[in-house]
């Protein structure tokens, strides 16, 4: 099962745009992280967001986290073609492993 | 190795055969997790690792399938009895901790599993 539900599924925009992507979730969790997927193979983590934090930055990137709507928010400043890929989001609660969403596909166009 | 190494990259079985996927993961992480991804799904749970146990095996779809990690580094995820249905990539991860005090999970690029 999954606990994480992205939205929207796919996202098209130009590139310089703001890209923002949203995750919804059913339980209480511990952290949640973001990670991108090029091609359906790995994953690359992205960042991770503790339960008792609001908002995060890593370079281009921003998320926010409101633990009482459960959901989280990230923001990809300035898109680039480069960006083109899927971003899932994770969350770990307890000692349950990381859940992920069924993704945000991003088309960045130059 | 600098990273999670999975093999093969790539295998292709018949239907009813028995296949073993093999995760390598980064050297002194104590969490392993498999994954399975079908096409334009997110990556769906299947077990994880906290050292040699296995901490939490209830993703496993049935018991065709069974993972090991004897010695709480290398991995091996087992599939008997093939059906198309197991066609998906599968993802091995390893992260430092896991459970409460989760961190950042570092995965391989794969095996992509198709059963003819």
């Amino acid at each position: 099962s999954q606990q994480g539900e992205e939205d929207p599924q796919a996202l098209s925009i130009q590139e310089g745009e703001n890209a923002t992507m949203n995750c919804s979730y059913k339980t209480s969790i511990n952290n949640l992280q973001w990670y991108r997927q090029n091609s359906g193979r790995g994953l690359v983590h992205l960042i991770l967001i503790r339960s008792n934090e609001r908002e995060k930055h890593s370079g281009r990137l921003r998320v926010t986290l409101d633990t009482s709507k459960k959901s989280s928010s990230l923001l990809i400043t300035a898109s680039r073609a480069a960006d083109t890929a899927s971003y899932f989001c994770a969350t770990s609660s307890g000692n349950t492993p990381l859940v992920f969403g069924k993704g945000t596909r991003l088309s960045v166009i130059a | 190795g600098a990273g999670v190494s999975q093999t093969p990259s790539n295998k292709v079985t018949e239907k009813g055969k028995y296949v073993e996927l093999r995760c390598d993961p980064i050297s002194g992480h104590t969490a392993l997790y498999w994954y399975r991804q079908s096409l334009g799904q997110g990556p769906e749970f299947l077990i994880y690792f906290q050292g040699t146990g296995a901490a939490d095996d209830s993703g496993l779809p049935n018991d065709r399938f069974f993972a090991v990690r004897p010695e709480g580094s290398v991995s091996t995820l087992k599939i008997q009895r093939t059906e198309r249905g197991d066609s998906a990539v599968y993802l091995c991860a390893s992260s430092l901790v896991a459970g409460t005090g989760a961190s950042e999970a570092f995965f391989g690029q794969g095996t992509r599993l198709t059963v003819v």
